[in-house]
Order: C-alpha cells, then sequence, then structure tokens
C-alpha cells in the first residue's frame, strides 16, 4: 500500500492479556515512529526507530511495553499484561528520513476491558 | 513538563473568515516545527511545516508564523472552510533528537 498500515484496526482485550500491535510503514522509510492518544489528550511519544540505530525508547511508560522493528520495516509494538488504563488509540508513523514529515496510519483503537 | 502547547483547547470561527491557531514551545533546541491536521478516526495528517531559519512558510490558503524569540507559532487559515473542520496538533522536533514532540491539539470548527 502506498501509506503506513495498522493492524488490527481495533482491539478489545482482558485486563493481564498480552497484545500486540502491527506496524507496516511506507516503503523505504527509515524512521518509524509509535505515539498513542488517551481520550481528550495529545499525541504521546512511546518509541523511535531510525535506520539500524538503537532505538530511543524514552516514551514507554513502564517495562511492560516493548517494541521491535524488524529489517527496517515492519514494527510490532507489544504490551504486556494489559492494564486499563492502557487504553488508547496507538498510531504508527513513518518517515523518509529523520526530521522529515511524518506520515501516520489510521491506528489501532486498544480497549482493555 | 509540556514542550509544545496549544493552550485553546478549542476554537470556533465562521466560514471565510480567518483562523488562527496558536502554539507555544519552551525547548530551545527545537529548529523544525510541523502542523498536522486530525479527523475523528483517522491518523493525523501532515499540514505544513517550518525551519526555524525561516519567519514564515506558505501553502496555499495555510500559513504559518514562527517567532523564535517568543517561543510561538501560529496557523493561519484563510479563508476557512467546514471541511477545515478538525483537531489541529502542533509539533516540533530539533535538529540532536528528531523525534516529534506534539501539543494537546486545538478543535477547530469552522461554522457555514
Amino acid at each position: 500500500g502506498a501509506g503506513v498500515s495498522q493492524s488490527p484496526s481495533n482491539k478489545v482485550t482482558e485486563k493481564g492479556k498480552d497484545v500486540e500491535l502491527r506496524c507496516d510503514p511506507i516503503s523505504g522509510h527509515t524512521a518509524l515512529y509509535w505515539y498513542r492518544q488517551s481520550l481528550g489528550q495529545g499525541l504521546e511519544f512511546l518509541i523511535y526507530f531510525q535506520g539500524n540505530s538503537a532505538p530511543d525508547k524514552s516514551g514507554l511508560p513502564s517495562d511492560r511495553f516493548s517494541a521491535e522493528r524488524t529489517g527496517g520495516s515492519v514494527s510490532t509494538l507489544t504490551i504486556q499484561r494489559t492494564q486499563q488504563e492502557d487504553s488508547a488509540v496507538y498510531l504508527c508513523a513513518s518517515s523518509l528520513a529523520a526530521g522529515a514529515e511524518a506520515f501516520f496510519g489510521q491506528g489501532t483503537r486498544l480497549t482493555v476491558v | 513538563d509540556q514542550q509544545v502547547k496549544q493552550n485553546s483547547p478549542s476554537l470556533s470561527v465562521q466560514e471565510g473568515r480567518i483562523s488562527i491557531l496558536n502554539c507555544d514551545y519552551t525547548n530551545s533546541m527545537f529548529d523544525y516545527f510541523l502542523w498536522y491536521k486530525k479527523y475523528p478516526a483517522e491518523g493525523p495528517t501532515f499540514l505544513i511545516s517550518i525551519s526555524s531559519i525561516k519567519d514564515k512558510n506558505e501553502d496555499g490558503r495555510f500559513t504559518v508564523f514562527l517567532n523564535k524569540s517568543a517561543k510561538h507559532l501560529s496557523l493561519h487559515i484563510v479563508p476557512s472552510q467546514p471541511g477545515d473542520s478538525a483537531v489541529y496538533f502542533c509539533a516540533a522536533s530539533g535538529s540532536s533528537n528528531y523525534k516529534l514532540t506534539f501539543g494537546k491539539g486545538t478543535l477547530l470548527t469552522v461554522n457555514p
């Protein structure tokens, strides 16, 4: 596809379960970001991948959160032992290079019940 | 510690008039600024950007102004159209750290 693709678009999970969110960035984009937007809040930075550099994980809220980017392309955000406060829209974005405009996917709406 | 602030949660304007959306930042290392528009149930879409070496950038109905001394930028939309109704996010990054830091957004409503 031409844009950033995220799956699933919606996920409802029980508290305590693990979830995996997937992001397919635009082909050739070296930078990839994960953000989340909780109800009524702005976009909260989670993690940033740039090429082969070590990722910037400074935004991950706890050690239950982790992310990988395999082969410089697809990324997976994993949340272990989900809590209700993890409920949010998780947004992935990619950009052609560090500092260039980022293009967002449509997001994954996660609801923890 | 909000490094990018959008102090107006909402703004309402009449169709055809100017919309002015404001953004303030605190980190003097920021040197690249962007505006994004977001419709419900969609991801944000890039609108316009400005580098710190400029004080104005224009693209059609959209103009971004940057006042570095005041650490303030604004987005002007003129004339405003009902289709412009959306949440507008201001974002900033620095050449030493490219992650985008976003404000909380301003909901713009353009009334026909």
